[in-house]
């Protein structure tokens, strides 16, 4: 079965850096994998989806790439602030079950200090 | 509402007790889903209803779980005999579609907060 891991727990970095965070999956290379953030106590907030065939995608200050080689994605926020502090959900599809329904890794909460 | 919207927000029970927790997706939205997320962890699936059937309840951890959508749009969550283990952070989410290999975003309620003493 498709299992997903993403690189730390916690992230720490100094406002004005670039953010880097990591998704790796262990099994078959799904279609498309998608990006969300999560405050605490509130829902997942989709961000991002990148599909197989696209190396790399661009929103604002975030960026995402797909490596089907490698199994694995890397989300970025670059000039990162404050108010980005929150904790980042990669997710596939899952074929191994029916339609529709994701695999979410246990995300990474990033902290940027001022 | 111009979001996913699930009531209660949070709810506390006794063990063994009877729950019901509300979901109401986003207008048109013919896809619905229910994760279930506990802390530190990631959402994890439970059951996807395509219109008013469940496409897919491979999730549910047994038995004592249950979820309608009659009229294809507002979804229930059932749970019967609660047990200390079913606190958790329960997560609805609706898409325009969910057919396989869709690539749609989901989007997602603020979630009930279940809390079983």
């Amino acid at each position: 079965s498709q299992k997903i891991e993403q690189n730390s727990e916690a992230l720490n970095i100094q406002e004005g850096k670039t953010a880097t965070l990591t998704c790796n999956y262990t099994n078959y290379s799904p279609a498309y994998l998608q990006w969300y953030r999560q405050d605490p106590g509130r829902g997942p907030v989709f961000l991002l989806l990148i599909r197989e065939n696209e190396k790399e995608k661009r929103k604002e200050r975030l960026k995402v790439t797909f490596d089907t080689t490698l199994k694995q994605s890397l989300f970025h926020i670059t000039a990162s602030q404050p108010a980005d502090s929150a904790t980042y959900l990669c997710a596939l599809p899952n074929y191994g079950g029916s339609q529709g329904n994701l695999i979410f890794g246990k995300g990474t909460k990033l902290s940027v200090k001022p | 509402g111009a979001g996913v919207s699930q009531t209660p927000s949070n709810k506390v029970t006794e063990k063994g007790k009877y729950v019901e927790l509300r979901c109401d997706p986003i207008s048109g939205h013919t896809a619905l889903y229910w994760y279930r997320q506990s802390l530190g962890q990631g959402p994890e699936f439970l059951i996807y209803f395509q219109g008013t059937g469940a496409a897919d309840d491979s999730g549910l951890p047994n038995d004592r779980f249950f979820a309608v959508r009659p009229e294809g749009s507002v979804s229930t969550l059932k749970i019967q005999r609660t047990e200390r283990g079913d606190s958790a952070m329960y997560l609805c989410a609706s898409s325009p579609a969910g057919f396989w290999g869709s690539n749609q975003p989901q989007h997602f309620g603020d979630g009930t907060r279940l809390s079983i003493l």
